[in-house]
């Protein structure tokens, strides 16, 4: 199992400008999140989304567009770049809450917008 | 919403020293996850606790519900495990919604 993958690792945008975020697993888990994480900040939840074709705002979605429209994949689309979305990006996935299921990260995402 | 606190934001120790790294949240929780995250690395998922004590190699994690509180030890630490030390809570009995303290940071000196 490769786990969760993130694509593509480094990325600098010029305001405005749009792009994607890709995140594919391959564990069959029915969750999966976005998250940016700052510096001097906790991670924050972006959009997640609790199976294919059923997505919902996190606690910092605006700028963002997501879609889940198989189990694997759940991209992340930055629709007007704006400096302040300069970030670190996870995705994580993860099963229903119960037992011992935990939560799988990937690799991240290293943005900058110019 | 859920305030996780963690203490301390940075901890240096000699190689082989006991670590403890505290998480504090104000609300009640259904579980909650300790996370490690080398420098520039992705995060793993270290232990995902809901009562009690959880043990693997070195490292223990312990939850007191009651009193809201979780503590990370780490035994006879090593370089190796400098990194950022992540608590993250979930409410609700979600795992696709969690709340972030902002990270130790541990550094281990040989």
């Amino acid at each position: 199992n490769a786990g969760v993958t993130q694509t593509p690792k480094f990325q600098v945008l010029k305001t405005g400008q749009s792009m994607t975020l890709q995140c594919a697993q391959d564990m069959n888990h029915e969750y999966m999140s976005w998250y940016r994480q700052d510096p001097g900040m906790g991670l924050r939840l972006i959009h997640y989304s609790v199976g294919a074709g059923i997505t919902d705002q996190g606690e910092v979605p605006n700028g963002y567009n997501v879609s889940r429209s198989t189990t694997e994949d759940f991209p992340l689309r930055l629709l007007s770049a704006a400096p302040s979305q300069t970030s670190v990006y996870f995705c994580a996935s993860s099963t229903p809450h119960g037992g011992g299921n935990t939560i799988y990260f990937g690799e991240g995402s290293w943005l900058t917008v110019v | 919403k859920n305030e996780v606190e963690q203490s301390p934001q940075n901890l240096t120790a000699q190689e082989g020293e006991f670590i403890t790294i505290n998480c504090s949240y104000s609300v009640g929780i259904s579980a909650l996850h300790w996370l490690q995250q080398h420098p520039g690395g992705g995060i793993v998922s270290l232990f995902m606790l809901s009562s009690g004590k959880k043990k693997h190699g070195r490292l223990i994690a312990t939850i007191n519900i009651q009193e809201k509180h979780s503590s990370l030890h780490i035994t006879a630490s090593h370089p190796r495990d400098s990194a950022v030390y992540i608590c993250a809570v979930n409410s609700g009995g979600s795992n696709y919604k969690l709340t972030f303290g902002k990270g130790t940071l541990l550094t281990v000196n040989p």
